[in-house]
């Protein structure tokens, strides 16, 4: 259904601390999943990606967490930095497809140094 | 190698009237794909091209909206007339293969306001 609320979720952290982002994806047949970093007046700038046949994944400082039985994915960033501070979204390949994104709602990040 | 581009990053116009936004994908990717963020909420997919072919025009919300990609280059996203609820962020974005294969490369929006 369609969202409400104009409110993203926030998550503030302090400069040095891990940040851990949920996201709950909605198709079970989606089996590629991405989290975007959008940062003000920039598009969505790709960190980290994994597929349905993984159940974690890393890279440089991120981790991205897969919970297929629960449709969770999380993204998990090490020594959260004031670079850091952004929107990220959760995407997902709507349903198996091999061109259309759903994007989850958005996650504001503020890092305190 | 340089990013997606879309003019203009800003437009306001009043309800009523036409916009036309513009968009140049990463030289080479022949797939190119339109999203759009209102008021806020989830980014969600418009439509996608394969070069200048309508592969998936299924998130168009109705037809005042037009997209065109003639050439197989650029593409334009037309609003007419424009309603106060189009207001909101416009992003183009394209990839060289599918999106398992490729990332996804986003241009930095046009901004829409319709008053």
């Amino acid at each position: 259904g369609e969202s409400v609320g104009l409110h993203l979720p926030t998550l503030s952290v302090q400069e040095g601390d891990n940040s851990i982002i949920n996201c709950a994806y909605s198709n079970s047949a989606s089996d590629y999943f991405i989290w975007y970093k959008q940062e003000s007046g920039k598009g969505p700038q790709f960190i980290i990606d994994i597929r349905s046949n993984m159940d974690k994944r890393q890279g440089q400082r991120v981790t991205v967490l897969l919970n297929k039985t629960v449709k969770h994915l999380s993204l998990q960033i090490a020594a959260t930095q004031p670079g850091d501070s952004a929107v990220y979204f959760c995407a997902e390949n709507s349903g198996g497809s091999n061109y259309k994104l759903t994007f989850g709602k958005g996650t504001l990040l503020t890092v305190n140094p | 190698e340089a990013g997606v581009t879309q003019f203009p990053s800003h437009s306001v116009i009043e309800k009523g009237q036409t916009v036309t936004l513009r968009c140049d994908p990463i030289s080479g990717h022949d797939n190119l794909y339109w999203y759009r963020r209102v008021m806020g909420k989830e980014i969600k997919f418009l439509l996608h091209f394969v070069k200048e072919s309508k592969q998936d025009e299924s998130g168009m919300p109705n037809n005042r909206f037009l997209a065109e990609r003639t050439g197989g280059t650029y593409s334009t996203l037309k609003v007419q007339p424009a309603e106060l609820e189009d207001s909101g962020v416009y992003f183009c974005a394209s990839s060289q293969m599918t999106v398992l294969d490729s990332p996804l490369h986003f241009g930095n929006g046009t901004r829409l306001t319709v008053t």
